[in-house]
């Protein structure tokens, strides 16, 4: 059972480079959520997905988008990274939104835009 | 509007003495509690939540929690801290109202616990 994946694990990229991090859960969860952590900043959701075939923005949604390719996986992109997107990004997992149901966390992906 | 105060940015503790780490919350309608720990180059680990029922939540690695409807406060404790317990440490309320923004969990920023030996 690994819980929840991310890669890369890091990731450098120039101004205005795209990308995508790649999230996947095995535990059988509804709900997939990104996060993105900063230092005095805590935790901001950027996106959720309740449930398969659904997406909602969270605090922070700008300069992102999001994929539910299916009930394991939830993808983030970056269309046209930018400096102030330099962070430290946390996919995480539970079984609904809402509710009593705590989260589970990937190990991160700590990206630096130049 | 839901928010959550972890009012000390960092904790400093002796290896052996007890441990609190404070957390007051405010949401519409009676809460759901819980306790994060962030250990260094780390994803986030669930330690422990109060949803109903006793006040007092135990939870993993000798970690408990007392929740104060009153004070609306949900303090983690523990009575004799380890060296190994050092880390960052983040309190999270969701409303019961299980609708619309309600449904969110609501982070605070988290307090970094130090314990010396």
């Amino acid at each position: 059972n690994a819980g929840v994946t991310q890669t890369p694990k890091f990731q450098v990229l120039k101004t205005g480079q795209s990308m995508t991090l790649q999230c996947a859960q095995d535990m059988n969860h509804n709900s997939m959520y990104w996060y993105r952590q900063d230092p005095g900043m805590g935790l901001r959701l950027i996106y959720y997905s309740a449930s398969e075939g659904t997406t909602d923005k969270g605090e922070v949604p700008n300069g992102y988008n999001v994929s539910r390719l299916n009930k394991r996986e939830f993808s983030l992109r970056l269309e046209s990274a930018a400096p102030s997107q330099t962070s430290v990004y946390f996919c995480a997992s539970s079984e609904i939104t809402g509710g009593l149901y705590e989260q589970y966390f990937g190990p991160g992906t700590r990206l630096t835009v130049t | 509007a839901q928010s959550v105060a972890q009012p000390e940015d960092q904790v400093n503790v002796a290896e052996g003495n007890p441990l609190t780490v404070k957390c007051t919350y405010s949401v519409s309608g009676n809460p759901y509690l819980f306790w994060y720990v962030q250990y260094p180059n780390r994803g986030l680990q669930f330690l422990l939540k109060y949803i109903t029922g006793d006040n007092l939540v135990k939870g993993s690695y000798g970690f408990e929690a007392e929740f104060n409807k009153s004070q609306t406060s949900f303090h983690l404790k523990k009575p004799s801290a380890l060296v190994s317990d050092s880390a960052l440490y983040f309190c999270a309320v969701r409303s019961t109202y299980n609708a619309g923004n309600n449904r969110k969990l609501i982070w605070g920023l988290g307090t970094s616990l130090a314990v010396n030996p």
